[in-house]
């Protein structure tokens, strides 16, 4: 399965919205009724951070301005204000079929 | 917390084996799948190995089938990432991820992650 994601790099004032795509070559709905898409942020020199599960599900502790939605094969990570701590790049990941588990290429977000 | 640490990372030449090592703490080590991940540099992450809560399914990516081996002891919260015939583009940072957030029999979503450690393969 191959993750498509849109555009490749982001420049966003701060305090303003964002929104990256993420388009799948397959539907990342399972049989079980789970949507098996994540978002994770890596910032320079650090880890990757999950930061949404199962396409709309945001992890503990992550900032709520930070949302996803889609559904099937079409994606989008919103980040409704952007901070200077947001900066990284962003990686839709699927694991509808595993193996293997595939990360898009990335999205890269900088402040102007 | 949750935290895993990497260890076994080096220079080695083509051709030649390495043995990763992940050692786990903060969370109930025998409830979660564990996946390897890792990263070439200055490229995105790419899915290594995973494996099952009980250690009895272990899942590959297409470009380490049948070179790397995954595995896991529960008794010792450790999880190692048997690594041979090592090529050039095995060149990355390994990092372990714990699974997450849910329980799930079948690796999921690398949750948690260590800080990593590099692999350099030349000659």
């Amino acid at each position: 399965i191959v993750l498509t994601q849109s555009p490749h790099t982001l420049s966003v004032s701060p305090g303003q919205p964002a929104a990256i795509s993420c388009k799948s070559s397959q539907s990342l709905l399972h049989r079980d009724k789970k949507t098996y898409l994540y978002w994770y942020l890596q910032r320079p020199g650090q880890p990757p951070q999950l930061l949404i599960y199962e396409a709309s599900n945001r992890i503990s502790g992550v900032p709520d301005r930070f949302s996803g939605s889609g559904s099937g094969t079409d994606f989008t990570l919103r980040i409704s204000r952007v901070e200077a701590e947001d900066v990284g790049i962003y990686y839709c990941m699927q694991s509808v079929q595993v193996p293997p588990i595939t990360f898009g290429q990335g999205t890269r977000l900088e402040i102007k | 917390q949750v935290q895993l640490v990497e260890s076994g990372g080096g220079v080695v030449q083509p051709g030649t084996s390495l043995r990763l090592s992940c050692v786990a703490s903060g969370f109930s080590f025998s409830s979660y799948a564990i996946h390897w991940v890792r990263q070439a540099p200055g490229k995105g992450p790419e899915w290594v190995a995973g494996i099952s809560p009980d250690t009895t399914k272990k899942y590959y990516g297409d470009s380490v089938r049948g070179r790397f081996t995954i595995s896991r002891d529960n008794s010792a919260n450790v999880v190692h990432l048997q690594m041979n015939t090592l090529r050039a583009d095995d060149t990355a940072v390994y990092y372990c991820a714990k699974d997450g957030p849910r329980i799930e029999v079948v690796p999921a979503a690398p949750g948690d992650w260590g800080r990593g450690t590099r692999v350099t393969v030349s000659s």
